[in-house]
């Protein structure tokens, strides 16, 4: 299975600060990377497919970068409902694992 | 609309049977795979398998083979996960989610509220 990293766990920041989060798999899994957002008692929310292509919807504030094994969710300017927990999730091979989840939270 | 909605929270005793269902509207059942996913209390999420809804075949984790089934009913629009034999170590909320293709990438795009399940002595 590819395992995926997710850093940090967690964090702390203010509205309006730009974040950013980390994915890394451990095999190369070229774009093929998703992003999602869930809040508590919510099922997650796609954000990002195939590493940057923005899920319909989603604000233009949230990006996504990456190839290979390093990837990257930022939110360029962190709105009060942004406040979150985000999984990584690799769809290069089966099972489609994901990254443990980084809680963003309010400073 | 696009929705799939899951069956109630359950409470299970170790050793018991379950299933849980996923009910979709909105579109052509047998035109999306359905995946199921495991979320353990304050975890985060774990990929266990997915079924083709158009001919039930079935892809299951490593981690999950053996110890869950994925079935799916055409007739009413249904996935299913079910257990034989449950642990209380199998406590978690489930969620099922709409597999979406996009060209050779693939993602959740729709997912449902989660059932979850708590079994305990």
């Amino acid at each position: 299975d590819i395992q995926m990293t997710q850093s940090p766990s967690s964090l702390s920041a203010s509205v309006g600060d730009r974040v950013t989060i980390t994915c890394r798999a451990s095999q190369s899994i070229r774009s093929y990377l998703n992003w999602y957002q869930q809040k508590p008692g919510k099922a997650p929310k796609l954000l990002i497919y195939a590493a940057f292509s923005l899920q319909s919807g989603v604000p233009s504030r949230f990006s996504g970068s990456g190839s290979g094994t390093d990837f990257t969710l930022t939110i360029s300017s962190l709105q009060p409902e942004d406040f979150a927990t985000y999984h990584c999730q690799q769809s290069y091979s089966s099972p489609r694992t994901f990254g443990q989840g980084t809680k963003v939270e309010i400073k | 609309e696009v929705q799939l909605v899951q069956s109630r929270a359950e409470v299970k005793k170790p050793g018991e049977s379950l299933r849980i269902s996923c009910k979709v509207s909105g579109y052509s059942f047998t035109s999306y795979w359905i995946t199921w996913a495991r979320q353990m209390p304050g975890k985060g999420l774990e990929w266990m398998g997915r079924i083709d809804p158009s001919d039930s075949y079935t892809n299951y984790s490593p981690s999950f083979q053996g110890h869950v089934t994925i079935s799916a009913d055409k007739s009413i629009s249904t996935a299913y996960l079910q257990w034989s034999s449950l642990k209380v170590s199998d406590t978690a909320m489930y969620y099922c989610a709409r597999r979406w293709p996009s060209g050779s990438y693939d993602s959740l795009d729709i997912w449902g509220q989660g059932t979850m399940v708590t079994v305990s002595p």
